[in-house]
């Protein structure tokens, strides 16, 4: 079955304990990318990846790191993670970064930062 | 960045017809225009994209206004299940999205 998978999907944690959400995707897309949603505030983007070693800020990449060395995945990485980090996490991919492409995305990590 | 503005939320009564609008006014000529649809406690799921001319899938219809400033999203018969909340988004090749606050949509029964 094509799906993106994220692990954990619950996580709660304390300010600065690092920490690493995943993401896998078994459709061979190019793209993939992060969001982060807030109440009120909507999908924003974090970052996003066109292909592998290749990674590109989105509308609030501060306090995030990703990498991209196989094309399958995509984790995200809080180095020191904050109580504004708190959030709804989502993994997405397509095919390519080109317009006409959707994207599919994962079921969510729930992120708790005490 | 091009950006999308949408009605916070509309209602509809189950079976009939759904027309969810979006302005775009600053859009490009590259720009694609995407919906997606995000039921409750699910993430984001894509409906229909379309360039210029109108799309139809087996979920939706996309309807481009000629000069591509606005579209409307129709769903034929609102069932329970399409409640949920209603992306417009445009998208440039390698861009990021930005997906709004979308439409919330009720369905009636």
């Amino acid at each position: 079955e094509a799906q993106v998978t994220q692990n954990p999907r619950y996580l709660i944690t304390v300010t600065g304990k690092k920490l690493t959400v995943t993401c896998s995707q078994n459709m061979n897309h190019e793209y993939m990318s992060w969001y982060r949603q807030d109440p009120g505030l909507g999908l924003r983007q974090i970052y996003y990846s066109m292909n592998v070693e290749v990674t590109d800020k989105g509308d609030v990449p501060e306090g995030y790191k990703v990498s991209r060395k196989e094309k399958r995945n995509f984790p995200l990485i809080l180095e020191s993670p904050s109580p504004n980090q708190t959030s709804l996490y989502f993994c997405a991919s397509s095919l390519s970064g080109y317009p006409y492409n959707g994207q599919f995305f994962g079921p969510g990590t729930r992120l708790t930062v005490l | 960045d091009a950006k999308t503005t949408q009605p916070n939320s509309m209602e509809s009564n189950e079976e009939e017809p759904v027309h969810l609008p979006c302005n775009h006014s600053t859009i490009s000529g590259t720009d694609y225009i995407h919906w997606y649809r995000q039921l409750p406690s699910q993430g984001p799921e894509y409906v229909i994209h379309g360039l210029t001319s109108n799309v139809n899938n087996r979920m939706a219809s996309l309807a481009i206004a000629e000069d591509r400033k606005s579209s409307t999203l129709i769903l034929h018969r609102a069932t329970l299940r399409d409640a949920a909340v209603y992306y417009c988004i445009l998208r440039a090749t390698g861009n990021q999205f930005y997906f709004g606050t979308g439409t919330s949509l009720t369905v009636i029964p």
